[in-house]
């Protein structure tokens, strides 16, 4: 069965330190995108790409950076990690559908940056 | 640009109560409406969906109708079960634009 997978589910790190979510997945989705899920700003949208080599800004990309070199994978890195990027991760895919997508998700990954 | 606004919670009901979640948005165009539900620890999956106007999604007893006069999609079920217990989100798919617009999320707990 296709799918999405998120790695490492959990993972704590420094400030400072760059750090790097990996995100994959079998649907052969053209359209990948990374969230950030936090107490009451529901999902805020970091990064998207609707193919490969293609990337784009979200609303909160600040600090966030991603490439896309094959459909299957859109790694997200933080640069420099900060106590506010200290959140819950969520890559998702979708096909291009136009207007009608639906997005898949992965299972999240929780980040600490102490 | 686009939005979604759902009801705050959280919502606590008992089983068997009846449940509805609001939910209105703001778009131009003409989007695609759906609600996904994240069950603890979990990422979101796909609840139901409407494509367009005065359609019905329906998906394991839980309705939402697209209504285009008053920019709602409202979340109803019947009949609540304990497993039902999840945060439930609001979102809209603007044609052409590949991403989609989510709602803050509400919580729904259901007690025995």
């Amino acid at each position: 069965d296709a799918e999405i997978t998120q790695s490492p589910r959990h993972k704590i790190t420094e400030t400072g330190r760059q750090v790097t979510l990996a995100c994959h997945q079998t649907w052969n989705h053209n359209n990948m995108f990374w969230y950030r899920q936090d107490l009451g700003h529901g999902l805020r949208l970091i990064h998207y790409s609707y193919g490969v080599q293609d990337t784009n800004k979200g609303e909160v990309s600040d600090g966030y950076s991603v490439s896309r070199s094959n459909t299957e994978d859109l790694p997200l890195t933080l640069e420099s990690a900060a106590s506010s990027q200290t959140s819950v991760y969520f890559c998702a895919s979708s096909e291009s559908a136009g207007g009608q997508e639906t997005q898949y998700f992965g299972p999240g990954t929780r980040l600490l940056v102490l | 640009g686009d939005s979604v606004t759902q009801m705050e919670g959280p919502v606590t009901l008992s089983e068997e109560a009846f449940l509805t979640i609001n939910c209105t948005y703001t778009a131009t165009g003409y989007p695609s409406l759906f609600w996904y539900v994240q069950y603890p620890g979990e990422g979101l999956q796909l609840l139901l969906k409407a494509t367009k106007a005065d359609d019905k999604g329906s998906n394991k007893g839980f309705e939402a109708t697209y209504r285009k006069e008053t920019t709602s999609f409202h979340l109803e079920k019947g009949s609540v079960q304990v497993s039902d217990s999840a945060v439930y989100f609001c979102a809209l798919s603007n044609t052409n634009a590949g991403k989609s617009t989510f709602g803050d999320g509400t919580t729904l707990t259901v007690k025995p």
